[in-house]
C-alpha cells in the first residue's frame, strides 16, 4: 500500500513564483527521497533527506522533514517551464529498504 | 554509461497472449526492481531483488514472474496477459542499502486489448 500522500494532486503557476508541495506519511522512516517524472519518462532522483535531518537544499530546491507530523514538503523557488512535471515523494520505512511511492503532484509552469 | 535500459517501448498483446519485459543496468547495483504506473496512482512494487540470485513479491505480484538472469539483467514476464494488465512498466535498480536511491528506466508502455 502507499506509504506517502502528495498534496495538491496538481498545481499551476507562473513562471518565476515558487511552487510548494507536501508529502504525508504513516509509518516512522528511514529516510524520504523526492523524485520528478517529466511526461512519458522515468523518475529521476532529486533529492534525499534522513529522519535526524530537517531540512535540506540542492539548487533551486528545499526540502524540509518533520518527523514528528510525519510530512514533508518540497519547495521548487523561481520556477521554470522545464521544471512542469509530476513530483514524487517516496519513504523508505525503518524496518524495510523497498521504496513506498506516492500518488504524486502534476505541476504545471505557466509561461 | 547508459544507466537503466527497457526493451520494449511499447507493446500490444491481445488478452491470453505472454510476454517477456527487459531490463538492464550498467551501475554495477545489487538490487533491482519492478513497478507498474497507473493513470493518478504512484509507482506500485511488482517484484523485486535485493540481490543477484533472489528475487521476492511486492505489493501487486499476481499474474507476473521475473528472473534475476545475472547482475545486470532482471525481467519480468506476464504468462496470460490481461486488460487489468494494461499500464505503464518501469525497471529501476539501486544504490547501496542504506540510501536506496533508485535509477529508473524509460519505461514500457503496455497495452492488452
Amino acid at each position: 500500500s502507499q506509504q506517502g500522500e502528495e498534496d495538491p494532486q496538481a498545481l499551476s503557476i507562473q513562471e518565476g513564483e515558487n511552487a510548494t508541495m507536501n508529502c504525508s506519511y504513516k509509518t516512522s522512516i528511514n529516510n524520504l527521497q523526492w523524485y520528478r517524472q517529466n511526461s512519458g519518462r522515468g523518475l529521476v532522483h532529486l533529492i534525499l533527506i534522513r529522519s535526524n535531518e530537517r531540512e535540506k537544499h540542492s539548487g533551486r530546491l528545499r526540502v524540509t522533514l518533520d518527523t514528528s507530523k510525519k510530512s514533508s514538503s518540497l519547495l521548487i523557488t523561481a520556477s521554470r517551464a522545464a521544471d512542469t512535471a509530476s513530483y514524487f515523494c517516496a519513504t523508505r520505512p525503518d524496518n524495510d529498504y523497498k521504496l513506498s511511492f506516492g500518488a504524486g503532484t502534476t505541476v504545471t509552469v505557466r509561461a | 554509461n547508459a544507466g537503466v535500459t527497457q526493451t520494449p517501448k511499447f507493446q500490444v498483446l491481445k488478452t491470453g497472449q505472454s510476454m517477456t519485459l527487459q531490463c538492464a543496468q550498467d551501475m554495477n547495483h545489487n538490487s533491482m526492481y519492478w513497478y507498474r504506473q497507473d493513470p493518478g496512482m504512484g509507482l506500485r512494487l511488482i517484484y523485486y531483488s535485493a540481490s543477484e540470485g533472489t528475487t521476492d513479491k511486492g505489493e501487486v505480484p499476481n499474474g507476473y514472474n521475473v528472473s534475476r538472469l545475472n547482475k545486470r539483467e532482471f525481467s519480468l514476464r506476464l504468462e496470460s496477459a490481461a486488460p487489468s494488465q494494461t499500464s505503464v512498466y518501469f525497471c529501476a535498480s539501486s544504490e547501496p542499502l542504506d540510501r536506496q536511491t533508485q535509477y529508473f528506466g524509460p519505461g514500457t508502455r503496455l497495452l492488452v486489448l
